[in-house]
């Protein structure tokens, strides 16, 4: 079946700081790939996404690029700041519900 | 983007009472719904699948009994966990998914607390 691994955490950076999150997946077929944020005490928000392979998903400065070839959609952002201290999801989709990594807790100090 | 909203984002109750919780789609129609679970630092568990118009999907070791879904309309789910227990007490996620998006939305969540 569809799985998702992703890095364990936690990571803690300093601000500034180069960001990258693992993830890779297993998949029949071709799934969408997300990545989702959560904040302290609230649900999920949907940070980046991309649908097919080579797609590239951006949003408030992470990236993330779908890679067939490896199966991997790896998290980056190149300068993190305090304000981004949160638990980051990676999920992939053929066919709905997700399928969600068990998430990576990101601590930004200054 | 589009937004799903969950109501209430707190309660508190008593053990042996029973707890509805609401999700609403706001701006998409969803004939199906899904009901998370998550337990502190972990990961969301799929509970169940909510369909509008027939009965709910319960994921394995979900008592359907205790965890009622009625899906209402096409933009309402309702969770019903009935005769709440302690280890009932949880964090409880919806989300919705949009054709248009191919995209899960999810709500703020429900933190219940059963004393």
């Amino acid at each position: 079946g569809n799985s998702v691994t992703q890095m364990e955490g936690p990571v803690t950076l300093s601000e500034e700081a180069f960001l990258t999150i693992n993830c890779t997946y297993t998949a029949t077929g071709y799934p969408s790939l997300f990545w989702y944020v959560q904040y302290p005490g609230e649900g999920l928000q949907l940070l980046l996404k991309a649908t097919k392979a080579d797609d590239k998903g951006s949003n408030k400065g992470f990236e993330a690029t779908y890679r067939k070839e490896t199966t991997s959609f790896h998290l980056e952002k190149g300068s993190v700041q305090v304000s981004d201290s949160a638990v980051y999801f990676c999920a992939l989709s053929g066919n709905t519900p997700l399928v969600f990594g068990k998430g990576t807790r990101l601590s930004v100090i200054a | 983007g589009a937004v799903v909203s969950q109501h209430p984002s707190r309660v508190i109750c008593k053990s042996g009472t029973s707890v509805k919780i609401e999700c609403r789609s706001l701006d998409f129609q969803a004939t199906t719904m899904f009901w998370y679970r998550q337990f502190p630092k972990k990961s969301l568990m799929l509970m169940a699948t909510s369909n509008e118009g027939s009965k709910a999907t319960y994921e394995q070791g979900v008592e359907k009994d205790k965890f009622l879904i009625n899906h209402a309309s096409l933009t309402l789910s309702t969770l019903t966990v009935t005769s709440a227990h302690p280890e009932d007490s949880s964090f409880y996620i919806c989300s919705a998914p949009s054709a248009t998006t191919d995209t899960q939305y999810f709500g703020p969540g429900t933190r219940l607390t059963v004393l």
